[in-house]
Parts: structure tokens; C-alpha cells; sequence
């Protein structure tokens, strides 16, 4: 079965820190990797996406690194604010499909 | 636009009881998905469709029905609740749109079997 492995489980970083949470996967045919938010009683949002032939994505604080070789990709979270606080989901779509592996979450929590 | 609604908020069954989880989107969405969430389990595929009258299974599709007779709605039963059906439902719907897809998530339903 396809998985997308997701860590750490849990985070805590200082106000203005980095947040970095890592997701690898073990099937080369997925071709569009996003990233959801959730926020505690809504549903998830997307955040931001990247796609396999692009090595790195930024959209304000929030960057994707992409690692082909590896399988791997990550979201950094630069200059990490208090409302950043939340569950952070990545995922990967098999190509030529409509649906998505999600990862496990990771919660972050971010301190004043 | 309401966006994603889905209905009940809350909901507690007993054993053995059926019920179902309402959807609606107005985006005029093509897909719609139900996803369960258990703690640590991260988002679960249950079923989804990818137009009216099409409907498929995802990785978690036992103990659960869907049908979708119109674009907006996307309704999931549940017969025979289970504890292990104990969890936070979401509906999604999207566009599919090469490297720009987005799901769009309703609020969730908190469903508890006892």
C-alpha cells in the first residue's frame, strides 16, 4: 500500500524560530505533494504545494523542499508566529488518480 | 459562497444504530471525498466520486455507503454503527486542476459510537 510517513508527531518551537516537519514516501509515482493546515475544530486547508519537478517552493514564510532522489520533502516554517500553532498534514497524489495519501500530522505549537 | 456544509456537528449513536452524515458544496465541484480522522491516523480515505451517479471506494470503505445523485451533495451512511466508527468525518470537494488542485474541507462531524 502507498504511504507518505510523516514526523516529527509533535513539535514546539520559540516565537521567530523554524519549524521544520519532514515527510517521506516509499512509491515514485505520485506527481503533486501538498500541505494542509488545521486548525483545532476546523478543517484542513491547503497551505501550499509543490510539484516533483521543482526543487523548492516559497510562499511567504512557508516553504516546500522537494528531494526526488530521496523520496523526501518538508515544509520549513520561517520566523514561526504564535498563529501558526496548528496540525500540519502532508500528502501525495499517485499520478493519474484523484485522491491523496495523507500523512499522520504533525502538531505544532509555537510559544510567545 | 457556503463553500463546504456538512451536518450533523456532533453526533452520538449507540451500537447498532444507523445514520447519515450530510454533505453539500456550492462550488460546483466535479469531486467530492469523505475522509475519516482518528488521533495519530492523520486523514483516511473512506469514499469518493468524481461526478454524479460515480461513486468508488478508498483505503477505509467498510461499514460505510455513499451515493451521489446531484453535483452538490455527497451524503455518507453509516449502517450498523461500531465503536471503531468513532471519529471526526470530513467531506471535501475539488477541482481537479493539474499542479493547482485544491480539496476544499467542510467543518467536520464529531461522531461518537457507544
Amino acid at each position: 500500500q502507498q504511504q507518505v510517513k510523516q514526523s516529527p508527531q509533535s513539535l514546539i518551537v520559540q516565537k521567530g524560530g523554524i519549524s521544520i516537519i519532514n515527510c517521506a514516501y516509499e512509491n515514485t509515482a505520485f506527481d503533486y505533494f501538498p500541505w494542509y493546515q488545521q486548525f483545532p475544530g476546523k478543517g484542513p486547508a491547503l497551505l501550499i504545494a509543490i510539484r516533483p519537478d521543482v526543487s523548492e517552493k516559497k510562499e511567504g514564510r512557508f516553504t516546500i523542499s522537494f528531494n526526488k532522489s530521496a523520496k523526501q520533502f518538508s515544509l520549513h516554517i520561517m520566523d514561526s508566529q504564535p498563529g501558526d500553532s496548528a496540525t500540519y498534514f502532508c500528502a501525495a497524489r499517485p499520478r493519474g488518480t484523484y485522491k491523496y495519501i495523507f500523512g499522520t500530522g504533525t502538531r505544532l505549537k509555537v510559544l510567545a | 459562497n457556503a463553500g463546504v456544509t456538512q451536518t450533523p456537528k456532533f453526533r452520538i449513536l449507540k451500537i447498532g444504530q444507523s445514520m447519515t452524515l450530510q454533505c453539500t458544496q456550492d462550488m460546483n465541484h466535479n469531486y467530492m471525498y469523505w475522509y475519516r480522522q482518528d488521533p495519530g491516523m492523520g486523514l483516511k480515505l473512506i469514499y469518493y466520486s468524481v461526478g454524479a451517479g460515480i461513486t468508488d471506494k478508498g483505503e477505509v470503505p467498510n461499514g460505510y455507503n455513499v451515493s451521489r445523485s446531484t453535483t452538490e451533495d455527497f451524503p455518507l451512511r453509516l449502517e450498523l454503527a461500531a465503536p471503531s466508527q468513532t471519529s471526526v468525518y470530513f467531506c471535501a470537494s475539488g477541482r481537479l486542476a493539474g499542479y493547482t488542485d485544491t480539496q476544499y474541507f467542510g467543518p467536520g462531524t464529531r461522531l461518537t459510537v457507544l
